[in-house]
């Protein structure tokens, strides 16, 4: 399979603790993006890298969330502190990048469950 | 005003239906624009860009009115297997490669 993938699918953790999750993008493509998506909104941006550069963040962001991708492939979003507001599916994206039209394609997101 | 509006629906159609789907958004700098099919607890997936000149895939057919900030998408012929959440998608300012904003989706539910 060489789509986006995304460890774990699941995640059930207590408030306060810290979770990390992994993405690998499609392998030529240079661009990842976070987002996260509750129950009945759309997805909501969170932030992007272009090679390993992290390019732009969201307001939604806060303090408690870093992400790295170190070498340029694969991506790692670590939320520290876990809150229930946190429980969310969180979904990675890649893209190749191309100027004009930049299609994303998502892998299958990790669904967090902070109890 | 949100950034990228759709009317949620559901919409009810039988097979073999026509249904067209609106969406409204804000920010008239954003040039890229795409239509992408979500099914229950699953991630998007993109259905089809949307150009200026307004494009067709099969059943599909996308369209743009940059002046009023408007893109549709009508879907001729349903099929059960169309039913799913349509999300109207538009990136953000005048960069390629920068977030793209989402709508909340339109609901499409197609029975036999």
């Amino acid at each position: 399979d060489t789509g986006v993938s995304q460890d774990p699918r699941h995640k059930i953790t207590k408030r306060g603790q810290n979770v990390t999750f992994r993405c690998d993008p499609i392998s030529e493509h240079n661009r990842l993006y976070w987002y996260r998506q509750t129950l009945g909104q759309g997805p909501e941006f969170l932030t992007y890298f272009q090679n390993e550069a992290q390019l732009e963040k969201s307001r939604l962001l806060s303090d408690r969330f870093s992400a790295e991708r170190p070498k340029g492939s694969f991506s790692t979003l670590e939320i520290q502190r876990t809150e229930q507001g946190d429980s969310a599916m969180y979904l990675c994206a890649s893209s190749f990048g191309l100027a004009g039209v930049d299609e994303q394609y998502f892998g299958p997101g990790t669904r967090l469950t902070v109890t | 005003r949100k950034e990228v509006e759709q009317d949620p629906g559901p919409f009810n159609v039988p097979e073999g239906a026509t249904v067209a789907f609106n969406c409204t958004y804000s920010n008239s700098a954003s040039q890229s624009f795409f239509w992408y099919r979500q099914d229950c607890r699953k991630e998007p997936k993109l259905l089809m860009s949307v150009y200026s000149s307004g494009n067709e895939d099969g059943r599909f057919t996308a369209q743009l009115n940059r002046a009023s900030q408007y893109i549709s998408l009508l879907i001729r012929d349903s099929k059960l297997s169309d039913s799913a959440t349509y999300l109207c998608v538009v990136n953000r300012a005048h960069q390629a490669g920068t977030a793209l904003i989402f709508g909340k989706g339109t609901t499409l539910s197609v029975s036999s």
